[in-house]
Parts: C-alpha cells; sequence; structure tokens
C-alpha cells in the first residue's frame, strides 16, 4: 500500500518569513495530493490540493509543487502570519479524494513567532 | 454552510464496553471515510463507503470494529468489547466520488478507561 513520509516534523519560522514542508510518497499510482492544516482541537481542513498532471498550483500564499518522477511534492507558504500556526498533513491517492481514502503523512506542527 | 456532524463529540468509557459513534454526511455525498487520530501513529483510514457498499474496511481491526451505513444521512463505527488502546479521535469524512475534496466532520474523541 501506499507510504507517505513527511519532514520536518515541527518548523519555527519568523512572521513574515517562508516555510516549505516536504513529502514522499511511494505508489507510483497516487494521482492526488491535497494538503489539510489542523488547528489544536478542530477537523483537519483543506487548504490547496494538486494532480499529477500539473507540476504546481498557486492560491494567494500557498502554494504546492509535484515531482512525478521523483515521488515529492511540496508545501510552501509565502509572508507568514501568526494565523499560519498549525500543523499541517500532506496525504496522498489514487483516484481522488471524494472517491478514495487518503493515506497521510504524520505531520508537520508549524510555529510562527512574531 | 453544509457540514459533516458526529456524534457524540467525546465519549469515556470503561474498558469492556460497546461504543457506537455516528456521522452524518453532507447531503449529496455519496463516499463516507472513517478515520483514526492517534499522536504516534497520525491520521489512518479505517474504512469507507460508497453508495452505502463497504469499499475497504483493510485499516479496521474486525474482531472489535464494525462499520455500517443504515441509510445515506448516517454511518456508524461501532467498538465492542472497546479497549484503553482505542482511545483516539475518530473523524468521519464524505466525499463526492466526481470531485476531489472530502471534507471532514468534527470527530469524536474517545477515551477508554
Amino acid at each position: 500500500g501506499e507510504n507517505v513520509e513527511q519532514h520536518p516534523s515541527t518548523l519555527s519560522v519568523q512572521e513574515g518569513d517562508s516555510a516549505v514542508i516536504k513529502c514522499t510518497y511511494s505508489d507510483s499510482a497516487s494521482n492526488y495530493f491535497p494538503w489539510y492544516k489542523q488547528e489544536l482541537g478542530k477537523r483537519p481542513q483543506l487548504i490547496i490540493d494538486i494532480r499529477s498532471n500539473v507540476g504546481e498550483k498557486k492560491d494567494q500564499r500557498i502554494a504546492v509543487t509535484l515531482n512525478k518522477t521523483a515521488k515529492h511534492f511540496s508545501l510552501h507558504i509565502t509572508e507568514t502570519q501568526p494565523e499560519d500556526s498549525a500543523v499541517y498533513f500532506c496525504a496522498a491517492s489514487i483516484s481522488g479524494g471524494g472517491a478514495d481514502g487518503l493515506t497521510f503523512g504524520k505531520g508537520t506542527h508549524l510555529i510562527i513567532q512574531p | 454552510d453544509a457540514r459533516v456532524t458526529q456524534t457524540p463529540r467525546d465519549k469515556v468509557t470503561e474498558m469492556g464496553q460497546e461504543v457506537t459513534m455516528r456521522c452524518q454526511p453532507i447531503l449529496g455525498h455519496n463516499t463516507v471515510f472513517w478515520y483514526r487520530q492517534t499522536m504516534m501513529q497520525g491520521l489512518e483510514l479505517l474504512a469507507y463507503f460508497r453508495n452505502r457498499a463497504p469499499l475497504d474496511d483493510s485499516g479496521m481491526p474486525k474482531d472489535r470494529f464494525s462499520a455500517e451505513m443504515p441509510d445515506a444521512t448516517l454511518a456508524t463505527l461501532k467498538i465492542q468489547p472497546s479497549e484503553p488502546r482505542d482511545s483516539a479521535v475518530y473523524f468521519c469524512a464524505s466525499g463526492l466520488d466526481v470531485t476531489d475534496t472530502q471534507y471532514f466532520g468534527p470527530g469524536t474523541r474517545l477515551t477508554v478507561l
């Protein structure tokens, strides 16, 4: 089955700086790669996703890049703000989130220092 | 703003008791997922259904866990008998198979003493 590795487990950055979180996956059949943000005690919420036929996707301050050959994808957050502090999870699936169960990475605790 | 709902939000029980968790997916969604979240293992897929039929329950301990969808508006996850190692947050999520997004419920925090 699919295995998703995520690094780092904790990331501390100064407010206004950029943050990068990286994930690798094992199953070359995976085609859909979402990123979820989870605040303490809350539900995971989708912040951005990418399909394997696209190399990069941006939404305001967040972007995701995918290298299908190397089987890795990354989340980039620019101009970080205090409200970006949370745990971020990457995930992978074959058919897409609405059809298929997600395999998650272990999470990255992002801390934004004022 | 349609949301997945789960009950109960918190459950404390004693080892050996039966626990039932309920989920109401977003109206119109045809796929329902159950995940378990612990500090050690992170978010793990337990089982999922499409159009109320079970598609995959390979992540679920079969001897004590069971998942069902009695109708399109209700999914249940049952643990019998419960054990302390079952303590976790259990999330339900729903989606539509022709789209990509999975929407998570607020979770049920289960503590087994």
